[in-house]
């Protein structure tokens, strides 16, 4: 069972639409972070997000964190061709190390042109 | 400043063979964490490394897989006797202090493939 649910799995959209993504957990988290993962590289931190509640933009990209600190979403506007990739987000337990990331198992998005 | 360094970027190994995967962090850096990418599933914790230290292997399969981090040179992470469930990618990341907001930077993995 992931710890962290991500869901979609996959989505395909056409170039201009918009998207949201979300993360789920039934535990709270203290920290959470969003990555972009392209095929045969290391994934790229985006943003993180600590306080519940919490809502970051990056450009067309943005990221709320639940006010439990359960959960979080990444909306994206207008998507392009090159927002393609494996989004994933990883969280750092509250009751947890402090060092480990826990990854939820990604959305594959694909924008077509 | 260079990122998180891994090599090689590929590596094939046959059964019973040891594999040795490299990753130098990024300047300043002296936190590093190995994490495991297999086929269809999500990076998976194995251990966190301190110079010198291991702080936590609980991700770490009981045998066979091993890691350090020395006073000079890079991590390793070490598989004794590969098996072909070994075959993932490996990412190291390292991060300047540890905490709860800590950040962690990927370098672009290593991908182990047993034959």
């Amino acid at each position: 069972t992931q710890l962290l649910e991500q869901s979609p799995q996959f989505l395909s959209i056409q170039e201009g639409e918009n998207l949201t993504v979300y993360c789920n957990s039934s535990s709270v988290f203290s920290s959470l972070q969003w990555y972009r993962q392209e095929p045969g590289e290391g994934p790229v931190l985006l943003v993180t997000v600590v306080t519940g509640g919490e809502v970051k933009k990056l450009k067309r990209l943005t990221f709320q964190f639940g006010d439990a600190r359960k959960d979080s979403s990444l909306h994206i506007t207008a998507a392009q061709p090159g927002d393609t990739g494996l989004y994933l987000c990883a969280g750092v337990l509250s009751s947890g190390s402090a060092r480990q990331l826990t990854f939820g198992s990604g959305t594959q998005l694909t924008v077509l042109p | 400043n260079a990122g998180v360094m891994q090599n090689p970027r590929h590596l094939v190994r046959r059964r019973g063979q040891e594999a040795r995967l490299r990753c130098s962090p990024m300047k300043g850096h002296s936190h590093v964490y190995w994490y495991r990418q297999l086929p269809e599933e999500g990076l998976k914790f194995m251990v966190y490394l301190q110079k010198e230290n291991i702080i936590d292997e609980s991700g770490m399969p009981k045998e066979r897989f091993s890691a350090e981090f020395p006073k000079e040179g890079p991590s390793i992470l070490r598989i004794q006797q590969v098996v072909r469930g070994d075959s993932a990618a490996y990412f190291c990341a390292s991060s300047p202090h540890t905490g709860e907001n800590t950040e962690a930077f990927f370098g672009q993995g290593t991908r182990l493939t047993v034959v």
